[in-house]
């Protein structure tokens, strides 16, 4: 079965540190990645994609990602945190030659960032 | 701004009524999404639209149907409500059918009581 997965429920980091938000998908074919976040109270905001090419993504906010194809991961990641970065984070996997199709989200990690 | 819009900000019902969520997708897009969020379940894909036709279905429930009208802004209905469908529902939009970037609307807190 299609899956994602974001194996940490919430991830904590001191502001000025490094993050990793970690995923990692079980789908077939080469999908499209993305990774979204969303504010308390607010939708989900794209942040990046990929679809081909390089396997680092910039993305909006100062935010990469990294595709590992051999390790089936985009884990999100970005220099230096800010407090301003707290929020809940999704990584999405969108199978490929769906026809119609269907997005698979994880779950979601939260991200605390301390002053 | 995502240029989603979506109403009711929040609305709260009795068990077995019947709601409408209404949804606009931002100018010119054709797909339209529903999604619920709920605490225990996460983000679940409902369903799908593409220039008024239904394209793809996820975990929709049966008493839960969705419509895209010649306009493009899209309803989705949900009857004979349960407190278990208590939850955020989300639109989102996009360009094409196939879409890659998805953009959400504010959502819609469905309370059940």
């Amino acid at each position: 079965a299609q899956s994602v997965a974001q194996p940490e429920d919430q991830v904590n980091v001191a502001e000025g540190n490094p993050l990793t938000v970690k995923c990692t998908y079980s789908v077939s074919g080469n999908p499209y990645l993305f990774w979204y976040v969303q504010y308390p109270n607010r939708g989900l905001q794209f942040l990046l994609k990929y679809i081909t090419g390089d396997n680092l993504v910039k993305g909006s906010y100062g935010f990469e990602a990294e595709f590992n194809k051999s390790q089936t991961s985009f884990h999100l990641k970005k220099p230096s945190a800010l407090v301003s970065d707290s929020a809940l984070y999704f990584c999405a996997v969108r199978p490929p030659n769906t026809g119609g199709f269907k997005t698979i989200f994880g779950a979601g990690t939260r991200l605390f960032v301390k002053a | 701004d995502s240029g989603v819009t979506q109403t009711p900000k929040h609305l709260i019902t009795a068990t077995g009524q019947r709601v409408t969520l209404r949804c606009s997708p931002r100018s010119g897009d054709l797909s339209v999404y529903w999604y619920q969020q709920s605490l225990d379940q996460g983000l679940q894909f409902l369903i799908q639209y593409y220039n008024g036709e239904e394209r793809a279905k996820g975990n929709i429930l049966e008493r839960f149907s969705a419509q895209q009208f010649p306009d493009l802004h899209s309803e989705l209905n949900l009857s004979s409500l349960e407190l278990g469908d208590s939850a955020l529902y989300f639109c989102a939009s996009s360009v094409e059918l196939a879409g890659d970037t998805q953009y959400f609307g504010p959502g819609t807190r469905l309370t059940v009581l």
